[in-house]
């Protein structure tokens, strides 16, 4: 069963126009969200966490419990934020320590 | 510097030929994990090590296997590689097993494709 959907494979915005990823998970506990980046050629980098509730190159993320979502946006999608995004979960206090991933959406943003 | 390492880089082979990836951190991280990314799939947890002489199943673990000896090294093994194990492989490690908001670091890639 997928835990993590991410519905779009492909996002395009022009430069100056606000993003929304959106991220949807399948768990009745208590989560973690992670936000995860790949820039072309690259390996991923972790975003940032839903734990640290931080903003990370104008990027946040809010977790929902009530609709399950952890949406990543950005006011102002910039051209450097051209990349694939992945969203993953794991089961807080998991003694496995899995990260189950969405299966990612590639993020074009056009000049 | 801290950071997962991964060789080779790039590995081009044939049906049939054993081949190992290796994955080597150095944080003396106790998890650590080989995925594979395919389009359109995302990333699949093929293994998973807890800590040394620990490890189990991902989600795809047919044509794989995996040991760890040591800490820092979780080698993949292709036994017998077929043409559906062309992929873009990654290794990545953390800290600790259920620390909150551990996260993973994750190694370059292992590009694999599969004559």
């Amino acid at each position: 069963a997928q835990r993590v959907t991410q519905p779009e494979k492909l996002l395009s915005v022009f430069k100056g126009a606000p993003v929304e990823l959106k991220c949807n998970y399948s768990y009745s506990g208590s989560p973690e969200l992670f936000w995860y980046v790949q820039y072309s050629r690259q390996r991923l980098q972790l975003l940032l966490r839903h734990i640290s509730r931080e903003s990370i190159k104008g990027f946040t993320a809010d977790l929902n419990k009530g609709e399950t979502s952890f949406h990543l946006k950005k006011p102002f999608a910039q051209e450097e934020d051209s990349a694939m995004y992945y969203c993953a979960l794991r089961y807080r206090g998991s003694t496995l320590g899995r990260l189950y991933f969405g299966r990612g959406t590639q993020l074009t943003v056009w000049p | 510097e801290a950071q997962v390492t991964q060789n080779p880089r790039y590995l081009i082979t044939v049906t049939g030929k054993k081949l190992t990836v290796t994955c080597s951190q150095n944080m003396n991280h106790e998890y650590m994990s080989w995925y594979r990314q395919d389009p359109g799939l995302g990333l699949r947890q093929i293994y998973y090590s807890m800590n040394v002489e620990v490890t189990d199943k991902g989600d795809v673990p047919e044509g794989y296997k995996v040991s760890r000896k040591e800490k820092r090294n979780f080698p993949l093994i292709l036994e017998s590689p077929s043409p559906n194990q062309t992929s873009l492989y990654f290794c990545a490690s953390s800290r600790g097993t259920s620390g909150i908001g551990e996260t993973q670091y994750f190694g370059p890639g292992t590009r694999l494709l599969v004559l």
